[in-house]
């Protein structure tokens, strides 16, 4: 079953943590990328990657930062210098940049 | 001016009902354009794909992109529950990197 798995669903924590979201695909695709759904605004994009080992930042990617070591996986690290983390996170993939985007289930973050 | 608006509803039908959503958009460039469907507490998934210039139907879905008033609109003939839902318009940005998000409207059809 080809797809694109976010984990976990739900996770909370504290002011002042760290914390890395897991995106995963097995779509073979090129492109991956990260969004941030608060109510009332939308998607936004914090960052995106074209390929493997190359990322760019999106229109809201201060206080988070990404990797892309293998073509599967783009984990998201919401770091202490996000001010207002809690939201709902979603990773999409494509097969090139700019393509259709399929996506996640999402991970909803709570910081306490 | 935002390069995607929508109206963010709600927008309430009963079934069976036509129902109409609508997108604007400021740049003529934007080549094709999406409309996903976003379930409540769920990721976006694809509804429909069509180019700037023509419409496309799938099933009882509509798109419809008027690149002279640079609208694009989605039809959703005999509407049912399980449409309801928030309905996001998203054309390509102009890198062609990334997909730009309209904020979405949300459609309610009530039994």
């Amino acid at each position: 079953d080809g797809g694109i798995t976010q984990s976990p669903k739900y996770l909370f924590r504290k002011e002042g943590q760290n914390v890395t979201l897991s995106c995963e695909q097995n779509l073979n695709h090129d492109a991956m990328y990260w969004y941030r759904q608060d109510p009332g605004q939308g998607l936004r994009l914090i960052y995106y990657s074209q390929i493997v080992n190359d990322f760019q930042k999106g229109d809201i990617a201060e206080g988070y930062s990404v990797s892309r070591e293998k073509k599967e996986s783009f984990p998201l690290t919401v770091t202490s210098a996000q001010k207002n983390p809690t939201a709902f996170y979603l990773c999409a993939s494509s097969i090139v940049s700019g393509d259709t985007q399929y996506f996640g289930p999402g991970t909803r973050l709570t910081v306490l | 001016q935002k390069e995607v608006e929508q109206d963010p509803g709600p927008l309430s039908v009963p079934e069976g009902a036509i129902v109409s959503l609508n997108c604007t958009y400021s740049n003529s460039a934007f080549q094709y354009f999406m409309w996903y469907r976003q379930y409540s507490r769920k990721g976006p998934e694809l509804l429909m794909y069509t180019y700037s210039s023509g419409n496309k139907e799938d099933g009882r879905f509509t798109a419809q992109v008027d690149k002279s008033s640079k609208y694009i609109s989605l039809f959703i003939r005999d509407s049912q529950p399980s449409d309801s839902a928030t309905y996001l318009c998203a054309p390509p940005n102009q890198a062609g990197t990334a997909l730009i998000f309209g904020k979405g409207t949300t459609l309610s059809v009530s039994s």
